[in-house]
């Protein structure tokens, strides 16, 4: 079983939709979360990191459920800009991160 | 410049010699980390070094090896690339400390193994 999970879409959604993706991870220890987006297979960067109480960044809302094992990334007013992959990020004994394969998601004019 | 920084960016090489990647990091981060991502795979852990001189496998150690003999390198070197290693590899680093440190990625390494 893998230690994070995502469907890996893609998801095509028009300009201006809100689109959610969710996440599932394995290991209850896990310490800390993570929304990484990725352009063209360049390097992942940080898109925000997710609080137990859920956080927000403008159009992004970040929401994690430590009971069930998932967390979420809600995309509002989707923009053409917003097309890339997300990958889930978990990080548990301290040092290890694991990543989900990634959301594929398409935004269209 | 301050960063993590990965060379080469491209590399050809012929079944059965070996190559090494370089990745280099300015911000004294102790932790660094090899992962490579292939199509439908994602990211996946190599291996891992949490200080100089200490390192430890990850999911896909098999037929890599790595060094740590200063904080800011941690070079990959494939002792007999296989073709199944093309791949891209990305080293990553972050700092101790916080449990909400992120960890940050070098451009990438794009290696194919003809």
């Amino acid at each position: 079983r893998k230690e994070v999970e995502q469907d890996p879409g893609p998801f095509n959604v028009p300009e201006g939709a809100t689109v959610a993706f969710n996440c599932t991870y394995s290991n209850s220890a896990s310490q800390s979360f993570f929304w990484y987006r990725q352009d063209c297979r360049k390097e992942p960067k940080l898109l925000m990191s997710v609080y137990s109480s859920g956080n927000e960044d403008g159009r992004f809302t970040a929401q994690l459920n430590r009971a069930s094992q998932y967390i979420s990334l809600l995309i509002r007013d989707s923009k053409l800009s917003d097309s890339a992959t997300y990958l889930c990020v978990v990080r548990y004994n301290f040092n290890k991160f694991y990543f989900g394969s990634g959301t594929k998601l398409n935004v269209k004019p | 410049d301050a960063g993590i920084t990965q060379s080469p960016r491209y590399k050809i090489t012929e079944t059965g010699r070996q190559v090494t990647l370089m990745c280099h990091q300015t911000w004294s981060h102790s932790y660094m980390f090899w992962y490579r991502q292939d199509l439908g795979h994602g990211l996946r852990l190599i291996y891992y070094s949490a200080a100089a001189d200490i390192t430890d496998k990850g999911e896909v150690p098999d037929g890599y090896v790595v060094s740590r003999s200063k904080t800011e390198n941690f070079p990959l070197t494939l002792e007999s690339a296989t073709r199944s290693q093309t791949s891209v590899y990305f080293c990553a680093s972050f700092g101790a400390g916080r449990v909400n440190t992120e960890a940050f990625f070098g451009q990438g390494t794009r290696l194919t193994v003809v």
